[in-house]
């Protein structure tokens, strides 16, 4: 079975652009899909389908997949917008289900 | 807005069961894939579970194969998590999570609950 690899951690400053990338063999044959978590607080849909922006999110949020990676990217990102972001796609290589990334804590300050 | 409350969660003892419920509302339950994603402490978000919109579909982590069953009520609108055989490390907050659309194959969660909390310990 596959795992999807994610940094543990990106910081930038407000204002910057953040780039969040997933690494995993399903990629090239599965869609990926994108949280954010903040501090104690449910997970939110963010980009789905690997570019997909569910109403309600800022456009400052966008996402692409190309081969084994997949990126969310933070165009200008905002002191707001600090959590911790996961990945997430399904993997049928051996059974059926569904995979998370172990999450990227973005800081910006 | 799509409503999901968890219930269900406590502390139970390592061998013992739980059965955790999802109400949801402001949506038709009918027609979306539901599933359940656990957070151990500290840790990342965990895939537990899927179910298609008919009920006739069901997947499973392998950590909780064997132990966790799925289901869910179309009359009650609810979904159920049926949970034996606690371990310790099963001890997580429990999400509720509905699906994009009907499917369980593709199933990925849009909309979540605000979870429960499940600790297995002596």
């Amino acid at each position: 079975s596959y795992e999807l690899t994610q940094a543990p951690s990106v910081s930038v400053s407000p204002g910057q652009t953040a780039r969040i990338t997933c690494s995993g063999e399903p990629l090239p044959n599965r869609n990926a899909h994108w949280y954010q978590q903040k501090s104690g607080q449910a997970p939110v849909l963010v980009i789905y389908e690997d570019s997909k922006r569910p109403s309600g999110i800022p456009e400052r949020f966008s996402g692409s997949r190309s081969g084994t990676m997949a990126t969310l990217t933070i165009s200008g990102a905002q002191v707001e917008d600090e959590g911790d972001y996961y990945c997430y796609s399904i993997d049928s290589s051996i059974y059926h289900r569904g995979v998370f990334g172990g999450g990227t804590k973005l800081t910006v300050l | 807005e799509v409503q999901l409350v968890e219930s269900g969660g406590g502390l139970v003892q390592p061998g013992g069961s739980l059965r955790l419920s999802c109400a949801a509302s402001r949506f038709t339950f009918n027609t979306y894939a539901m599933g359940w994603v656990r957070q151990a402490p500290g840790k990342g978000l965990e895939w537990v579970s899927t179910i298609s919109a008919t009920g006739d579909s069901t997947y499973y982590a392998d950590s909780v194969k064997g132990r966790f069953t799925i289901s869910r009520d179309k009359s009650k609108s609810t979904l159920f998590l049926q949970m034996n055989s606690l371990r310790a490390e099963d001890t997580a907050v429990y999400y509720c999570a509905k699906g994009h659309d009907s499917s369980a194959y593709y199933y990925f969660p849009d909309s979540w609950g605000q979870g429960t909390q499940v600790t297995v310990s002596s």
